[in-house]
């Protein structure tokens, strides 16, 4: 069955430090891949998506690129900031009828002024 | 802000107790989902609806009840809960295929 490993948290960082958070996956054919974001007390907010090998997704300052030869979907940004601590989720889907997702097991992520 | 909508934003409830929880969304999305998230933890898929009818049960004991009245609305209904549904309660909703769900900001609930 598919699934969605995430590296070990939490993580704990300055402000405007480099951030990159690796997330690898096992499915067969061709998912699509997602990062959600969980700020405290809120529901999950799409962060980015991509839905073919080699596409790049980006928003609010954070990328990821879908790796297929490493399936991998590693999300980074290149300065962060103390409002960009939450959960990190990433998660993957087939196409399909009911856009099941499989999600890995979150990472926290603090960011200290 | 949400394009999700749940309500109540907390819930605490005996174990003999009815309740509901509600969901609505108008952005014609026509499969809208429930998961379960514990603290910590990633959400658990518990129900999926496509087009107002029951499409996945994920295995989820009877004392929750899904039921999707239109295409916009989706409640869920509680009877004779244990300690250990407390957990906050996710609603999603989606287009059909391939593409991003879109999340409320859950209900909190506790049941004591």
């Amino acid at each position: 069955g598919d699934s969605v490993t995430q590296m070990e948290g939490p993580v704990t960082l300055s402000e405007e430090a480099f951030l990159t958070i690796n997330c690898t996956y096992t499915a067969t054919g061709y998912p699509s891949l997602f990062w959600y974001v969980q700020y405290p007390g809120e529901g999950l907010q799409l962060l980015l998506k991509a839905t073919k090998a080699d596409d790049k997704g980006s928003n609010k300052g954070f990328e990821a690129t879908y790796r297929k030869e490493t399936t991998s979907f590693h999300l980074e940004k290149g300065s962060v900031q103390v409002s960009d601590s939450a959960v990190y989720f990433c998660a993957l889907s087939h196409t399909g009828a009911n856009s099941k997702l499989t999600f890995g097991k979150g990472i926290t992520l603090s960011v200290r002024p | 802000d949400t394009e999700v909508t749940q309500t109540p934003k907390h819930l605490v409830m005996g174990m003999t107790n009815k309740k509901s929880l509600k969901c609505e969304q108008h952005m014609g999305h026509r499969a809208m989902y429930w998961y379960k998230q514990k603290a910590k933890k990633p959400p658990e898929l518990m129900f999926v609806y496509s087009y107002e009818k029951l499409s996945i049960n994920e295995s989820v004991p009877s004392r929750f009840s899904p039921e999707c009245p239109n295409s916009s609305l989706l409640n869920l209904h509680l009877h004779a809960l244990q300690p250990e549904d407390s957990a906050l309660y996710l609603c999603a909703s989606s287009r059909r295929g391939v593409s991003p769900l879109h999340f409320g900001n859950g209900t909190r609930l506790t049941v004591t």
